[in-house]
């Protein structure tokens, strides 16, 4: 089955330390998305891709980086700026921005602070 | 600048009674808009989109939703809530290249 991999399902942070967030979908999509869920906020938008080896910086992007290198992974490091990282981080999908196509999700990473 | 509301962050509706949830949205143009439902600590899952076809929309799990574009809204609607039913619901609008979420309403069932 087709779908998006989120790993780990957990992630612990220790002070000063980066980590990166896999991402792994096999529904050929060129898009990929990366949000930060927050309670009672909603879904954040921090780094999207529309294209192989591009993406542009969402709303809440100071703190993050990604990469995209291959069609199929759009990896998120939370560097030791991101001052609050613990969250929930969920990435997401789409086969082209610019459609009536919905986004798919994984399945998320909870990110804690040691 | 798009935007989602979603009135009611908590709704709370017996077993077998109607579930509304609300969504208004605001976009110059005629946007695509989708309901997502979210179970604790998993991904969203899309409940149903439009996409200007028709404006009644009909989903998964017994769920519909109708566009209304004099009141720029697209309420969620169920007619006989179920236990199963009780989880986070997010409505979402695309426009251009980016996607918005509203900050999500959370519904319980009361058996």
């Amino acid at each position: 089955d087709g779908g998006i991999t989120q790993s780990p399902k957990y992630l612990f942070r220790k002070e000063g330390q980066n980590v990166t967030l896999s991402c792994e979908q096999n529904l050929n999509h060129d898009a990929m998305y990366w949000y930060r869920q927050d309670p009672g906020q909603g879904l954040r938008l921090i780094y999207y891709s529309q294209i192989v080896n591009d993406f542009q910086k969402g709303d809440i992007a100071e703190g993050y980086s990604v990469s995209r290198e291959k069609k199929e992974s759009f990896p998120l490091t939370v560097t030791s700026a991101q001052k609050n990282p613990t969250a929930f981080y969920l990435c997401a999908s789409s086969m082209e921005t610019y459609s009536n196509q919905p986004q798919h999700f994984g399945d998320g990473t909870r990110l804690s602070i040691l | 600048a798009q935007s989602v509301t979603q009135l009611g962050s908590h709704v709370s509706v017996s077993e077998g009674a109607l579930v509304l949830l609300r969504c208004n949205y605001s976009s110059s143009v005629p946007p695509y808009l989708f309901w997502y439902v979210q179970y604790p600590n998993q991904g969203l899952q899309l409940l149903l989109k439009y996409t200007s076809a028709a404006t009644l929309v009909k989903g998964i799990n017994g769920f519909e939703a109708e566009f209304k574009k004099s009141e720029t809204s697209f309420h969620l609607t169920k007619p006989s809530a179920h236990m199963s039913d009780a989880a986070e619901y997010f409505c979402a609008v695309h426009t251009g290249n980016q996607f918005y979420f509203g900050t999500g309403t959370s519904l319980t069932v009361i058996p």
